[in-house]
Protein backbone atom coordinates (compact mmCIF):
# COMPACT_ATOMS: atom_id res chain seq x y z
CA UNK A 1 0.00 0.00 0.00
CA UNK A 2 1.44 3.30 -1.16
CA UNK A 3 0.26 4.49 2.64
CA UNK A 4 2.51 2.94 4.82
CA UNK A 5 6.34 2.59 3.26
CA UNK A 6 9.14 0.11 4.71
CA UNK A 7 13.41 1.04 3.84
CA UNK A 8 15.01 -0.91 3.23
CA UNK A 9 13.44 -3.87 1.67
CA UNK A 10 16.33 -5.83 2.23
CA UNK A 11 19.34 -5.64 4.42
CA UNK A 12 22.26 -7.56 4.83
CA UNK A 13 23.78 -6.93 8.36
CA UNK A 14 27.19 -8.36 10.60
CA UNK A 15 26.67 -9.38 13.74
CA UNK A 16 26.93 -6.98 16.47
CA UNK A 17 26.35 -4.54 14.17
CA UNK A 18 23.27 -1.61 15.29
CA UNK A 19 20.26 -1.42 11.98
CA UNK A 20 17.77 0.79 12.07
CA UNK A 21 14.74 -0.21 10.23
CA UNK A 22 12.04 2.54 8.48
CA UNK A 23 8.43 2.67 8.80
CA UNK A 24 6.41 5.58 7.43
CA UNK A 25 2.57 5.84 7.65
CA UNK A 26 0.80 8.62 5.56
CA UNK A 27 -3.16 7.35 6.60
CA UNK A 28 -2.51 9.45 10.05
CA UNK A 29 -3.40 6.13 11.75
CA UNK A 30 -2.71 6.21 15.87
CA UNK A 31 -1.28 2.77 16.26
CA UNK A 32 1.29 1.41 14.86
CA UNK A 33 3.37 -2.05 15.18
CA UNK A 34 6.10 -4.20 14.33
CA UNK A 35 6.28 -7.72 13.60
CA UNK A 36 8.56 -10.47 12.55
CA UNK A 37 7.38 -12.91 10.03
CA UNK A 38 9.74 -16.29 10.42
CA UNK A 39 8.41 -19.97 9.35
CA UNK A 40 6.41 -21.89 11.14
CA UNK A 41 5.89 -18.79 13.67
CA UNK A 42 3.58 -16.85 11.63
CA UNK A 43 3.46 -13.36 12.72
CA UNK A 44 5.07 -12.07 16.37
CA UNK A 45 4.52 -8.69 17.49
CA UNK A 46 7.70 -7.09 18.52
CA UNK A 47 6.45 -3.64 19.52
CA UNK A 48 3.48 -1.20 18.82
CA UNK A 49 2.98 2.55 19.91
CA UNK A 50 -0.67 3.74 20.47
CA UNK A 51 0.16 7.41 19.64
CA UNK A 52 3.58 9.27 19.37
CA UNK A 53 5.62 9.08 22.50
CA UNK A 54 3.79 6.31 23.64
CA UNK A 55 5.47 2.87 22.84
CA UNK A 56 4.73 -0.45 24.40
CA UNK A 57 6.03 -4.11 24.15
CA UNK A 58 5.02 -7.23 22.42
CA UNK A 59 5.72 -10.71 22.70
CA UNK A 60 9.63 -10.37 21.08
CA UNK A 61 10.62 -7.14 22.31
CA UNK A 62 14.26 -8.82 23.22
CA UNK A 63 17.67 -7.04 21.63
CA UNK A 64 14.54 -4.67 19.87
CA UNK A 65 13.85 -0.51 20.49
CA UNK A 66 11.62 1.63 19.26
CA UNK A 67 10.90 5.30 19.01
CA UNK A 68 7.69 7.22 17.64
CA UNK A 69 8.66 11.13 18.14
CA UNK A 70 6.10 11.73 14.76
CA UNK A 71 3.20 10.14 14.35
CA UNK A 72 3.86 9.23 10.76
CA UNK A 73 7.30 7.30 11.65
CA UNK A 74 7.78 4.21 13.59
CA UNK A 75 11.40 2.83 13.36
CA UNK A 76 12.86 -0.52 14.64
CA UNK A 77 16.83 -0.16 16.11
CA UNK A 78 18.03 -3.82 16.67
CA UNK A 79 21.04 -2.49 18.56
CA UNK A 80 23.63 -5.11 18.28
CA UNK A 81 22.32 -8.05 15.64
CA UNK A 82 22.30 -11.56 15.87
CA UNK A 83 21.48 -14.52 13.53
CA UNK A 84 18.51 -15.31 15.07
CA UNK A 85 16.95 -11.81 14.25
CA UNK A 86 17.11 -12.95 10.80
CA UNK A 87 13.93 -12.45 9.35
CA UNK A 88 10.93 -10.75 7.67
CA UNK A 89 10.41 -7.37 9.36
CA UNK A 90 6.51 -6.00 8.54
CA UNK A 91 5.49 -2.68 9.67
CA UNK A 92 1.61 -1.65 10.21
CA UNK A 93 -0.59 0.74 11.02
CA UNK A 94 -4.14 1.08 12.25
CA UNK A 95 -7.13 2.99 13.31
CA UNK A 96 -7.76 0.91 16.40
CA UNK A 97 -5.11 -0.87 18.94
CA UNK A 98 -7.13 -3.90 19.40
CA UNK A 99 -8.53 -4.49 16.01
CA UNK A 100 -11.61 -2.63 15.99
CA UNK A 101 -11.40 -1.62 12.79
CA UNK A 102 -13.01 -2.05 9.28
CA UNK A 103 -10.14 -1.65 7.39
CA UNK A 104 -7.71 -3.72 9.69
CA UNK A 105 -4.19 -3.44 9.84
CA UNK A 106 -2.36 -2.05 6.83
CA UNK A 107 0.97 -3.23 6.33
CA UNK A 108 4.01 -2.09 5.08
CA UNK A 109 6.05 -4.06 1.98
CA UNK A 110 8.31 -5.39 4.47
CA UNK A 111 12.22 -5.37 5.71
CA UNK A 112 14.45 -8.80 4.75
CA UNK A 113 16.70 -8.68 7.28
CA UNK A 114 19.85 -11.10 7.56
CA UNK A 115 22.15 -11.15 9.68
CA UNK A 116 25.80 -12.91 9.07
CA UNK B 1 -4.27 -18.26 27.62
CA UNK B 2 -5.93 -17.90 24.56
CA UNK B 3 -5.12 -19.88 21.55
CA UNK B 4 -6.26 -19.08 18.25
CA UNK B 5 -5.41 -22.21 15.88
CA UNK B 6 -5.84 -22.46 12.39
CA UNK B 7 -6.28 -25.56 10.05
CA UNK B 8 -5.10 -26.82 7.84
CA UNK B 9 -1.46 -26.03 7.81
CA UNK B 10 -1.18 -26.83 3.97
CA UNK B 11 -3.92 -27.56 1.04
CA UNK B 12 -3.21 -28.07 -2.52
CA UNK B 13 -6.28 -28.07 -5.01
CA UNK B 14 -6.71 -28.03 -8.58
CA UNK B 15 -7.97 -25.20 -10.23
CA UNK B 16 -11.77 -25.22 -10.13
CA UNK B 17 -11.92 -26.99 -6.60
CA UNK B 18 -13.23 -25.57 -3.72
CA UNK B 19 -11.12 -24.83 -0.56
CA UNK B 20 -11.79 -24.10 3.03
CA UNK B 21 -9.98 -23.11 6.19
CA UNK B 22 -11.13 -22.93 9.80
CA UNK B 23 -9.88 -20.74 12.85
CA UNK B 24 -10.98 -21.79 16.12
CA UNK B 25 -10.26 -20.38 19.08
CA UNK B 26 -10.53 -21.75 22.84
CA UNK B 27 -12.21 -18.56 24.43
CA UNK B 28 -15.29 -16.30 22.84
CA UNK B 29 -14.39 -13.88 20.51
CA UNK B 30 -14.92 -10.48 20.37
CA UNK B 31 -13.92 -10.15 16.46
CA UNK B 32 -11.93 -12.05 13.65
CA UNK B 33 -10.04 -10.91 11.14
CA UNK B 34 -8.88 -12.49 7.64
CA UNK B 35 -5.89 -11.71 5.71
CA UNK B 36 -4.29 -12.80 2.57
CA UNK B 37 -0.27 -12.81 1.87
CA UNK B 38 0.73 -13.80 -1.58
CA UNK B 39 3.83 -15.06 -1.60
CA UNK B 40 6.95 -12.91 -0.86
CA UNK B 41 4.10 -10.26 -0.34
CA UNK B 42 3.08 -8.76 2.53
CA UNK B 43 -0.61 -9.40 4.18
CA UNK B 44 -3.76 -7.85 2.82
CA UNK B 45 -7.06 -7.16 5.27
CA UNK B 46 -10.15 -9.22 3.82
CA UNK B 47 -12.49 -8.50 6.08
CA UNK B 48 -14.11 -8.31 9.39
CA UNK B 49 -16.51 -10.17 11.41
CA UNK B 50 -18.18 -9.03 14.68
CA UNK B 51 -21.29 -10.88 14.99
CA UNK B 52 -22.53 -14.14 16.09
CA UNK B 53 -23.52 -16.32 12.94
CA UNK B 54 -22.38 -13.68 10.47
CA UNK B 55 -21.62 -14.48 7.06
CA UNK B 56 -19.96 -11.93 4.48
CA UNK B 57 -19.12 -12.40 0.65
CA UNK B 58 -16.62 -11.49 -1.24
CA UNK B 59 -17.49 -12.73 -5.03
CA UNK B 60 -15.58 -16.31 -4.55
CA UNK B 61 -14.77 -15.87 -0.60
CA UNK B 62 -17.23 -16.64 1.88
CA UNK B 63 -16.58 -15.58 5.68
CA UNK B 64 -18.38 -17.04 8.30
CA UNK B 65 -18.32 -16.06 12.51
CA UNK B 66 -19.51 -19.10 14.49
CA UNK B 67 -22.92 -19.08 16.65
CA UNK B 68 -20.76 -19.21 19.98
CA UNK B 69 -18.31 -16.71 18.31
CA UNK B 70 -15.20 -19.17 19.10
CA UNK B 71 -14.40 -20.23 15.17
CA UNK B 72 -14.26 -18.63 11.87
CA UNK B 73 -14.11 -19.64 8.21
CA UNK B 74 -12.99 -18.70 5.23
CA UNK B 75 -14.09 -20.52 2.13
CA UNK B 76 -12.84 -20.08 -1.78
CA UNK B 77 -15.71 -21.41 -4.32
CA UNK B 78 -13.80 -22.76 -7.17
CA UNK B 79 -10.20 -21.52 -7.12
CA UNK B 80 -8.56 -19.72 -9.43
CA UNK B 81 -4.13 -19.50 -9.24
CA UNK B 82 -4.89 -16.11 -8.35
CA UNK B 83 -5.99 -17.16 -4.62
CA UNK B 84 -2.43 -18.70 -4.46
CA UNK B 85 -0.80 -17.62 -1.18
CA UNK B 86 -1.27 -18.01 3.04
CA UNK B 87 -4.70 -16.99 4.32
CA UNK B 88 -4.09 -16.14 7.99
CA UNK B 89 -7.10 -15.41 10.85
CA UNK B 90 -6.47 -12.48 13.21
CA UNK B 91 -8.76 -12.93 16.88
CA UNK B 92 -9.37 -10.51 19.02
CA UNK B 93 -11.09 -10.20 22.77
CA UNK B 94 -11.26 -6.87 23.38
CA UNK B 95 -8.03 -6.91 24.93
CA UNK B 96 -5.68 -8.59 22.60
CA UNK B 97 -5.03 -9.60 18.89
CA UNK B 98 -3.82 -12.98 18.16
CA UNK B 99 -3.15 -14.31 15.07
CA UNK B 100 -3.31 -17.58 13.41
CA UNK B 101 -0.37 -19.35 11.86
CA UNK B 102 -2.14 -19.44 7.95
CA UNK B 103 -3.21 -21.70 5.58
CA UNK B 104 -0.73 -22.13 2.59
CA UNK B 105 -2.77 -22.18 -0.02
CA UNK B 106 -1.37 -23.74 -3.54
CA UNK B 107 -3.07 -24.77 -6.90
CA UNK B 108 -2.40 -26.64 -9.61
CA UNK B 109 -3.77 -25.37 -12.77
Amino acid sequence: DAGITQSPRYKITETGRQVTLMCHQTWSHSYMFWYRQDLGHGLRLIYYSAAADITDKGEVPDGYVVSRSKTENFPLTLESATRSQTSVYFCASSESGTGWSSYGYTFGSGTRLTVV
Amino acid sequence: GQQVMQIPQYQHVQEGEDFTTYCNSSTTLSNIQWYKQRPGGHPVFLIQLVKSGEVKKQKRLTFQFGEAKKNSSLHITATQTTDVGTYFCNAGNNRKLIWGLGTSLAVNP
